[in-house]
């Protein structure tokens, strides 16, 4: 099984929106509507943000969301904050059985 | 409020086995539709899902299936992991994660660095 695709970076400044997209295939974001997303920040563990494709987990801040059209995944960040600096991975379920994760995006406040 | 704790030699020579394991507390790795995984991640890059445990059966990722194996002990709420024939790209933070019906990870530990070096 191949990552899934994931811009390296994105960027935007405080206030602003940014959407980070994930591209899979037909096996694994096309197929199942269980797509994740983790922030890190340096040194830490990864959070949950967003789990099947939409769904936030309690306290996760509702400036995230979560869709997913075709074999692609996207998480947008609206509002954006300093704090929200950090890298992003998304995850998918295969039709394998197995569990995948993006390369990860580097999400730079300017 | 479910916690994970990994542990492990934190050093190993190439070649040799490695043997990680993590600690579950709040809650049985027995119970319930969560399944337990190991992920990993190489310092400055991204997170790879190694395998997942649930109620004994095993699923791992194909680019590591020959090597690697996951059990878990009941009595002691603990999960293994064992990865053979290690080299220096299998040097990176392990992380245990449960896995709730097998779609996502909610639960992660604090993660334990394993490095391959003679």
């Amino acid at each position: 099984q191949s990552a899934l695709t994931q811009p390296a970076s994105v960027s935007g400044s405080p206030g602003q929106s940014i959407t980070i997209s994930c591209t899979g295939t037909s096996s694994d974001i096309g197929y199942y509507n269980y797509v994740s997303w983790y922030q890190q920040h340096p040194g830490k563990v990864p959070k949950l943000m967003i789990y099947d494709v939409s769904s936030r987990p309690s306290g996760v801040s509702n400036r995230f969301s979560g869709s997913k059209s075709g074999n692609t995944a996207s998480l947008t960040i609206s509002g954006l904050q300093a704090e929200d600096e950090a890298d992003y991975y998304c995850s998918s379920f295969t039709i394998s059985g197995t569990l995948v994760f993006g390369g990860g995006t580097k999400l730079t406040v300017l | 409020q479910v916690q994970l704790q990994e542990s492990g030699p934190g050093l190993v020579k190439p070649s040799e086995t490695l043997s990680l394991t993590c600690t579950v507390s709040g809650g049985s790795i027995n119970s319930g539709n969560y399944y337990w995984s190991w992920i990993r991640q190489p310092a400055g890059k991204g997170l790879e899902w190694i395998g997942r445990i649930y109620r004994g059966s095993t699923d791992y990722s194909p680019s590591l299936k020959s090597r690697v194996t996951i059990s878990a002990d009941t009595s002691k709420n603990q999960l293994s992991l064992t990865l053979n024939s290690v080299t220096a790209a299998d040097t990176a933070v392990y992380y245990c994660a449960r896995t709730p019906y097998s779609r996502h990870f909610d639960y992660w530990g604090q993660g334990t660095l394993l490095t391959v070096s003679s």
